[in-house]
């Protein structure tokens, strides 16, 4: 079945730069790929997805890529605010199948 | 209020007991999902439904029941609870499945002692 790895676990950068995480995904019909912000104590939300007829997608100061020769998809953070802190996850599917496969997730830190 | 909410947020329960956990969803979504996170395995699917009275299992099913009587609120029981089960658990939901937005609950925090 469709296995999603994510890296790095944690990721330490200052406040103005930008972070980078990335996923690599196996099954190659996987075809729906989001990304979701967790907070201490909440619940995920989406930030942002894309699909796999799409390469770029951006919303402000994130963006992500996809590479499906690869079979890996990265998230950017531009300009890193306090607010950014949090913890971040990929998953994937795919439209014969119901379930999102989550990645094991990315603790971003911002450094002041 | 609107929106998707869990209850009880936090339970301590012991080995062997049953437990239900709680998810209502406002929005008259179709989809609805459990999932337990677990340090270092990110969110691993227990089981699905796609409407009332369909449900089907996940990633992770062994151990729970679920049913959907009313398309808004989706219990999850665990039968007969053991120390393995102990993690947080989310309800979410989606109107027109997977490949769609997913709004999260805020969880319900279980230990099984």
């Amino acid at each position: 079945g469709e296995n999603v790895e994510q890296h790095p676990s944690t990721l330490s950068v200052q406040e103005g730069d930008s972070a980078v995480i990335k996923c690599t995904y196996s099954d190659s019909a996987s075809n729906y790929f989001p990304w979701y912000k967790q907070e201490l104590g909440k619940g995920p939300q989406l930030i942002i997805d894309i699909r796999s007829n799409v390469g770029e997608k951006k919303d402000q100061r994130i963006a992500v890529t996809l590479n499906k020769t690869a079979k890996h998809f990265s998230l950017h953070i531009t300009e890193t605010q306090p607010e950014d802190s949090a913890v971040y996850f990929c998953a994937a599917s795919k439209d014969s199948n119901y379930q999102l496969i989550w990645g094991a997730g990315t603790k971003l830190i911002i450094k002041p | 209020d609107a929106g998707i909410t869990q209850s009880p947020r936090y339970k301590i329960t012991e080995t062997g007991r049953q437990v239900t956990l709680m998810c209502h969803q406002t929005w008259s979504h179709s989809y609805m999902f459990w999932y337990r996170q677990d340090l270092g395995h990110g969110l691993r699917l227990i089981y699905y439904s796609a409407a009332a009275d369909i449900t089907d299992k996940g990633e992770v099913p062994d151990g729970y029941v679920v049913s959907r009587s009313k398309t808004e609120n989706f219990p999850l029981t665990l039968e007969s609870a053991t120390r393995s089960q102990t993690s947080v658990y989310f309800c979410a939901s989606t109107s027109s499945g997977v490949s769609d937005t997913q709004y999260f609950g805020p969880g319900t925090r279980l230990t099984v002692l």
